[in-house]
């Protein structure tokens, strides 16, 4: 089994419908995130999570929230779908420290028209 | 501001040695990853470089200078499942990544 699971896989949604995307680990990592990948762009990191009661904005957050249900789950919401964040789009965990490498989820490929 | 330079696409022989180059200017720096990357998939962790100096993990080593902003990624004996993209991120001071775009690597016969 995974350890970093996300759902769903692909989804397609039209534009303005909210949606979320839920992410689950068994790592026991204190650190979770939320990147969006798109052709020929680095990742960028939507928000983060160094505890259950710490939430972080990332680079660009506009459009999207998070919730951190438990240690174990990081949900990603667009409250108001646009074509524009069409994308893949990554949940990552890590240890403690900032260098500690990132363990991805196999991402959830999102299509909004 | 933060910038993260590598080549968009290479392409090598299989059983050959190909360098994968990245140059970053980053506020404060913290240390280098490279990731591993295949179509459709999550990326993987292949090393970290906070010293100066070359670290070897079989047919993988990365390489980093500090002082000239650079690292490299050498594969060795490359084999077709090497085909992919190799992501490079450095870690500023405050311990954020700053990503780049990605190399791809294709391997032919």
């Amino acid at each position: 089994d995974a350890d970093v699971t996300q759902t769903p896989r692909n989804r397609i949604t039209k534009t303005g419908k909210r949606i979320m995307l839920e992410c689950s680990q068994t790592k026991g990592h204190d650190r979770m995130y939320w990147y969006r990948q798109d052709p020929g762009l680095g990742l960028r990191l939507i928000y983060y999570s160094f505890d259950v009661k710490d939430i972080n904005k990332g680079e660009i957050s506009d459009g999207y929230s998070v919730s951190r249900q438990a240690q174990a789950k990081f949900s990603l919401s667009l409250e108001s779908a646009i074509p524009n964040q069409t994308a893949l789009y990554f949940c990552a965990t890590s240890a403690g420290q900032g260098s500690s490498p990132l363990h991805f989820g196999n991402g959830t490929r999102l299509t909004v028209t | 501001g933060q910038n993260i330079d590598q080549p968009t696409e290479m392409t090598a022989t299989e059983g050959a040695i190909v360098q994968i180059n990245c140059t970053y200017q980053t506020s404060g720096f913290n240390g280098l990853f490279w990731y591993q990357q295949h179509a459709g998939e999550a990326p993987t962790f292949l090393s970290y470089n906070v010293l100066d100096g070359l670290e070897e993990k079989g047919r993988f080593s990365s390489f980093l200078s500090r002082s000239k902003g650079y690292s490299y990624l050498l594969l060795k004996e490359l084999q077709m499942k090497d085909s992919a993209s190799y992501l490079c991120a450095a870690l500023d001071s405050n311990y954020q990544l700053i990503w780049g775009a990605g190399t791809k690597l294709i391997i032919k016969p």
